[in-house]
């Protein structure tokens, strides 16, 4: 009965590979997140999807990529990994448009070697 | 426009209170606070509206000062349990880009 949930958890990879991250909340939530969390524990908002469409679109490069297939699913791909991408990436879902409380997946603990 | 949150840090013996401010530049429709224990992710806590609202959870409060733009979260008795970062999010409007611009962090310890 995960309500946010992401995959993998941890990814070790060497610098200039691709790898994807994927998300997927089962709260009927339209709206999904993808923010990173850096070692000094800033959240930093990336992107945000509602009902499949890009909303927020913050200054990311570029190699990050986000795909909604669905308003329940939400994926990041990210293109020719560089050192200063290691962080933890969390996916997070919301649905009240007044309140907006976010539901944050577990997070994906990405170390780029 | 990031919102800034003080004090950075605090220890505390359990049992004892702490308040964590939250203060933005400019006016607020909501502010936000989640709390992130050590290798877990950010879970909500509560959500003050414009409106001066105070809120509470069993032993954690929140207030919210429209004029001054700010809230604070205050946690009484505290108990091991509340270890952890708190982090203020803020809105400042309603529209449909639902961005929460987020504080840096308090890292609170709570020892017995």
């Amino acid at each position: 009965d995960t309500a946010v949930s992401q995959t993998p958890k941890y990814l070790v990879t060497q610098m200039g590979n691709d790898k994807s991250i994927k998300c997927e909340q089962n709260l009927g939530h339209d709206t999904m997140y993808w923010y990173k969390q850096d070692s000094k524990k800033f959240l930093k908002i990336m992107f945000s999807y509602n009902n499949k469409e890009l909303i927020i679109n913050e200054t990311v490069p570029n190699r990050f990529s986000p795909k909604s297939p669905d308003k329940a699913h939400l994926n990041l791909h990210i293109n020719s990994l560089e050192l200063g991408d290691s962080a933890v990436y969390f996916c997070a879902s919301s649905q009240d448009r007044v309140r907006e409380t976010q539901y944050f997946g577990p997070g994906t603990r990405l170390l780029v070697l | 426009q990031q919102p800034v949150q003080s004090p950075q840090a605090v220890i505390l013996r359990e049992g004892e209170d702490a308040v964590i401010n939250c203060s933005s530049s400019k006016a607020l429709y909501s502010v936000h606070w989640y709390r992130q224990k050590h290798g877990e992710a950010p879970v909500f806590l509560m959500i003050l509206l414009k409106g001066g609202e105070q809120k509470g959870h069993e032993k954690i409060s929140a207030s919210f000062n429209e004029k001054k733009q700010q809230s604070s979260l205050y946690l009484t008795a505290s108990q091991l349990s509340y270890s952890g970062t708190y982090f203020c999010g803020t809105r400042i409007n309603a529209g449909n880009n639902r961005k929460l611009i987020w504080g840096l962090g308090t890292s609170l310890a709570v020892n017995p």
